[in-house]
């Protein structure tokens, strides 16, 4: 069975600081890892993914994630925080070894303050 | 990124009524359709995964016939909760995926249901 596990409920961070959210997650055969972002009241947005290739990965809003298959996690990364990235992140992996579902972790929000 | 779009985005109704939520694909076909619940400060709990034209596929617990859903094009799905009751209040959340599972998963805006 596929899992994810993000173990901080909330993170705290300094606009301007550097900030992480952690995501590990458990598959049996190879991971496909997302990170989705979601505001009050709203859908989740789509930030960045992995598939294969480069483990540094790129995304949305100047967020970045660095796949480790050793240590099986996929940390969110941003260099610099804004106030307005305050939002519940969710990580999610999907198993390629079978199965249609993306499994979700139980969310971080990130409070960015001034 | 696609656009998802999902309709209506609150929704309050009497115990005993039944409910439709409408979730389109605005550009692109999307082979594949979930749907979710999440409760407050909770993650998305999936209900349905659905192929278009084909039944729908329900996690273990979710009751097919309160919760109803119908894939009938590329771009449009539908979850109908049946007879709703005050436990049903919550946040769905529909999603779609086109192609196969490397895609990404795009999400509608959801839908407050708040059964009185």
């Amino acid at each position: 069975a596929q899992s994810v596990a993000q173990p901080e409920d909330q993170v705290n961070v300094a606009e301007g600081n550097p900030l992480t959210v952690k995501c590990t997650y458990s598959v049996s055969g190879n991971p496909y890892l997302f990170w989705y972002v979601q505001y009050p009241n709203r859908g989740l947005q789509f930030l960045l993914k992995y598939i294969t290739g480069d483990n540094l990965v790129k995304g949305s809003y100047g967020f970045e994630a660095e796949f480790n298959k050793s240590q099986t996690s996929f940390h969110l990364k941003k260099p610099s925080a804004l106030v307005s990235d305050s939002a519940l992140y969710f990580c999610a992996v999907r198993d390629t070894g079978g199965g249609n579902k993306l499994t979700f972790g139980t969310g971080t929000q990130l409070k960015v303050e001034l | 990124g696609a656009v998802v779009s999902q309709h209506p985005s609150r929704v309050i109704c009497k115990s005993g009524t039944s409910v439709k939520i409408e979730c389109r694909s605005l550009d692109f076909q999307a082979t594949t359709m979930f749907w979710y619940r999440q409760f407050p400060k909770q993650s998305l709990m999936l209900m349905a995964t659905s192929n278009e034209g084909s039944k729908a596929t329900y996690e273990q617990g979710v009751e097919k016939d309160k919760f109803l859903i119908n894939h009938a094009s590329l771009t449009l799905s539908t979850l109908t909760v049946a007879s709703a009751h005050p436990e049903d209040s919550s946040f769905y959340i529909c999603s779609a995926r086109a192609g196969g599972a490397k895609n990404i998963q795009y999400f509608g805006a959801g839908t407050r249901l708040s059964v009185l």
